[in-house]
């Protein structure tokens, strides 16, 4: 599974918008790219899953350039209860339900 | 429907001792896979399960190991547990039929080794 690269944490205030990019320079064509959430004591959470381009669900949005090098989750207009690890994954079905986690970017929301 | 149940939730253990956890994943879903997660190590990989069958391995040694039945529920088992074994176990089982890597972790199993 390619090695994916985000920030360790991120601070941000009730109603912003927050965006976490994550790097994944060896991403593989069939790979796809998931994050999850989780918070303290509790197994992650899936938030959203891309190829390509643009994804968008009821909870964030997910945008993937071209290149699929990188890729930016985006919550809209957070809450204190985002508060959270987010996680990137890269990986196909071929693996798997073997997922490889990295550190997370730890998103604190303030009020 | 029902998510993925972990039993128990919390355990307390004696060096030396073994554990066994378990899990029942989604209706439908015949992929489980373990993993640990502990503040140093993070989210680690332990094994999958499929069709009873073991289909991937992480880098643990022996004394942890697992099973899956037919029904499609998987156990995970610790022998000689160490203080290092101290971790929240999770378990994750996912749809084959769906692409990409999307998975439904439990609540996890609280292990406290003492």
């Amino acid at each position: 599974l390619a090695k994916t690269t985000q920030p360790i944490s991120m601070d941000s205030y009730e109603g912003q918008e927050v965006n976490i990019t994550c790097s994944h320079n060896n991403i593989a064509t069939n790979d796809y790219i998931t994050w999850y959430q989780q918070f303290p004591s509790q197994g992650p959470r899936f938030i959203i899953q891309g190829y390509k381009t643009k994804v968008t669900n009821e909870v964030a949005s997910l945008f993937i350039p071209a290149d699929r090098k990188s890729s930016t989750l985006s919550l809209p207009r957070v809450s204190l209860s985002d508060t959270a690890v987010y996680y990137c994954l890269v990986g196909t079905k071929a693996a798997g339900n073997k997922l490889t986690f990295g550190g997370g970017t730890r998103v604190l929301v303030k009020p | 429907k029902a998510g993925v149940t972990q039993t128990p939730r919390y355990l307390i253990k004696t060096r030396g001792q073994q554990v066994t956890l378990s899990c029942s994943p989604i209706s439908g879903h015949r992929s489980v896979s373990w993993y640990q997660q502990t503040p140093g190590q993070g989210l680690q990989f332990l094994f999958e399960y499929f069709s009873e069958t073991q289909r991937n391995k992480g880098n643990f040694p022996g004394r942890f190991s697992g099973r899956q039945f037919s029904n499609s529920r998987s156990e995970m088992n610790v022998s000689t547990l160490e203080l290092g074994d101290s971790a929240l176990y999770l378990c994750a089982s996912s749809w084959e039929g769906a692409p990409g890597t999307e998975a439904f972790f439990g609540q996890g199993t609280r292990l406290t080794v003492v």
